[in-house]
């Protein structure tokens, strides 16, 4: 069966720091995947996806950047973090040609 | 513009009570539609969906769905709640043919009383 994990779970960091949370999915191959931001009290909004290697779209502009080094693993990042910036990350995966979306845990992302 | 409404952003229960959760949407053409649910700090889990064919589907946890094409609607619906269904629920739909790109409402967020 597909599996998906984030890391970290949980992120304390400071203003202008960096950032860097990975995703992976196991199970699968050539999987499309996202990056989505929940802010506190908000809906779901889609930041990045990707449906191959090297293949980045973005949706907003923003802080943020996200590359897919390998087939199955997805990196969201920054090279200075706002306050703005905190919230809950989530990746998420669907199998090429297929319908439904799959979330991993979140990762928590307080910048202080 | 595409967009999903969930008019209702706190319901509250009581438990063994019948739920009803709404989610109306806007889309050029049916889409694939979607009902999650996030308990506090986790992630999202799909509860069911809905692609063609009987517009009543029945999902995990003992959870259905009634899409009514006419009403441009997706509510989500349980008999009997239990306190472990409190949590936050969001409604999405898709394009068909690619879900990379679903929309989500803003969620509903259920509360149950003991």
């Amino acid at each position: 069966s597909q599996t998906i994990h984030q890391w970290p779970a949980t992120l304390v960091q400071p203003v202008g720091s960096p950032l860097s949370l990975e995703c992976t999915v196991e199970g699968t191959s050539n999987p499309n995947l996202y990056w989505y931001r929940q802010a506190a009290g908000r809906g779901l909004q889609l930041l990045f996806y990707s449906v191959g290697i090297g293949q980045i779209s973005s949706e907003v502009p923003q802080n943020l950047s996200a590359s897919r080094p390998q087939d199955r693993q997805f990196i969201l990042s920054s090279k200075k973090l706002l306050l703005s910036d905190s919230g809950f990350y989530l990746c998420a995966w669907h199998r090429d040609r297929g319908n439904t979306i799959y979330f991993g845990e979140g990762s928590w992302l307080t910048v202080v | 513009a595409q967009s999903v409404t969930q008019p209702d952003i706190h319901i509250t229960v009581s438990e063994g009570a019948s739920l009803e959760l709404r989610c109306n949407y806007s889309y050029g053409a049916t889409p694939y539609l979607f009902w999650y649910v996030q308990s506090p700090g986790q992630g999202l889990q799909l509860l069911l969906k809905y692609f063609s064919g009987d517009t009543l589907v029945q999902g995990i946890k003992g959870f259905e769905a009634e899409f009514k094409r006419s009403q441009s609607s997706f509510n989500l619906r349980k008999p009997s709640v239990h306190w472990s269904d409190a949590a936050e629920y969001f409604c999405a739909v898709g394009p068909r043919g690619s879900s990379y790109k679903l929309i989500f409402g803003s969620g509903t967020r259920l509360l149950v009383r003991p």
